[in-house]
């Protein structure tokens, strides 16, 4: 049962450049959401779906951009890094809204 | 917005003494409150949850406590082990807006042997 993949899980990219966290899902689950966590902060919602090809905003959505064309994948894309940006980012489903969520391992991104 | 205050910070306890963590919601209309533990280097994991038509639940040495008047709920950890040493976070939301929790800022828990 492989649940919540995130990958890469560790990744160092430059101020400007375009990085990419991706998250996989093995349980159909409907809903999808991007969390970072970051000191002091505890974990605050960047993007959720409710379903393939629906997405919405969460609490701090800018400089993120998601899609969701299959059920089972919802990438995260930072269009032009920033060191504010630098964060522990994870990935979470839940079979529907009333349901649990579960959180993947997380991916730690640097922006330097 | 939604808002979730979350206390202490740090909480270190003896071995076999008990915890207490405790939260505060400014949104009246949340009904889902749960409790997850964050291990080093991993996913937070659920650890129990209550909604707001109860007032309290328990799983063995884990128990929640809601006070919907008050806005406040309360992870109570008894006979603690070493390896209740995590990050505790609890959170908040309501049904109608798609499972979108708010967190708490976290608890650290130190369980001393």
């Amino acid at each position: 049962d492989a649940g919540i993949t995130q990958s890469p899980r560790y990744k160092i990219t430059e101020t400007g450049r375009q990085v990419t966290l991706m998250c996989h899902q093995t349980w159909s689950h409907s809903y999808m959401f991007w969390y970072r966590q970051d000191l002091g902060h505890g974990l605050r919602l960047i993007y959720y779906s409710a379903a393939a090809d629906i997405t919405d905003k969460g609490e701090v959505p800018d400089g993120y951009v998601v899609s969701r064309s299959k059920t089972e994948n919802f990438p995260l894309t930072l269009e032009s890094a920033t060191r504010s940006q630098t964060s522990v980012y994870f990935c979470a489903s839940a079979l529907d809204r009333r349901n649990t969520i579960y959180f993947g391992e997380g991916s730690w991104l640097t922006v330097v | 917005g939604e808002n979730v205050e979350q206390h202490p910070s740090t909480l270190s306890v003896q071995e076999g003494d008990s915890a207490v963590i405790k939260c505060t919601y400014s949104d009246s209309a949340s009904n889902y409150f749960p409790w997850y533990k964050q291990e080093l280097g991993k996913g937070p994991q659920l650890i129990i949850d209550i909604r707001s038509n109860v007032g309290e639940k328990k799983d063995q040495r884990i128990a929640v406590t809601l006070n919907k008047t008050a806005k406040h709920f309360s992870l109570h950890i008894t006979e603690t082990q070493p390896e209740d040493s995590a990050v505790y976070f609890c959170a908040a939301s309501r049904d109608n807006q798609g499972g979108k929790l708010i967190f708490g800022q976290g608890t650290e828990l130190s369980v001393k042997p």
